[in-house]
């Protein structure tokens, strides 16, 4: 079966400037999450939708938004870029009704804020 | 809040030597456990997981881990790495609280040499 597939997966933006990266999960799937990663950072969690609701959230500003539609397909959007936002997108998705289950990642989105 | 600690930063080996990568995490309630692989250019992958049960738990390619709840420990074993092994090792935690946020470590970088 199809992955987690993220589009697009390179992206150029100037500081400014706005951004919507999409994330379709595995059939099925109803949970989406969104991570950023930089070498800095490591791995730190955006937020999470489950049946089109934002179910959690990470410590990150409001310029960082996402929804989720009713096909589980999520887009996460970035207003006023800065160049700190450069970073590797990562969705993952997983069945998400329990704990229990495993997250599967795309291959990412990498944004460069120049 | 939860965190999750792997002192190994780098790690270089020979081919055929074991592996053993540390994993400590802060939180006192159940947890669900994982270890990811990043090969270079690739997505996260999971090499295995911990929900409930036998502590020792083996995942794909030889990889095992062993958890350890009262030193909240969760390590990565192999007993024989290969040069195919070189990769990015990151162990994450979720807990009962946060069902659907994965926390992460800061990642392992194994080079494994011929």
């Amino acid at each position: 079966k199809a992955g987690v597939t993220q589009t697009p997966r390179y992206l150029i933006k100037t500081r400014g400037q706005q951004v919507t990266l999409s994330c379709s999960p595995i059939s099925g799937h109803r949970s989406v999450s969104w991570y950023q990663q930089t070498p800095g950072q490591g791995l730190q969690f955006l937020f999470e939708y489950f049946s089109e609701t934002q179910r959690n959230k990470g410590n990150f500003p409001g310029r960082f938004s996402g929804r989720q539609f009713s096909n589980s397909r999520s887009e996460m959007n970035v207003s006023t870029l800065e160049l700190g936002d450069s970073a590797l997108y990562l969705c993952a998705s997983s069945l998400g009704a329990q704990m229990n289950t495993e997250a599967f990642f795309g291959q990412g989105t990498r944004l460069t804020v120049v | 809040a939860q965190s999750v600690s792997q002192h190994n930063h780098h790690v270089i080996l020979s081919e055929a030597a074991s592996l053993e990568l540390g994993c400590n995490y802060s939180y006192g309630g159940t947890v669900n456990l994982f270890w990811y692989v990043q090969y270079p250019g690739q997505h996260l992958q999971l090499l295995l997981k911990y929900f409930s049960g036998d502590p020792l738990v083996k995942g794909i390619k030889g990889f095992e881990a062993e958890f350890i709840k009262s030193k909240f420990s969760f390590n990565l074993r192999k007993p024989s790495v290969q040069w195919s092994d070189t990769a990015e090792y990151f162990c994450a935690v979720i807990n009962t609280g946060t069902a659907s946020k994965l926390t992460f470590g800061t990642g392992t970088r194994l080079q494994v040499t011929l």
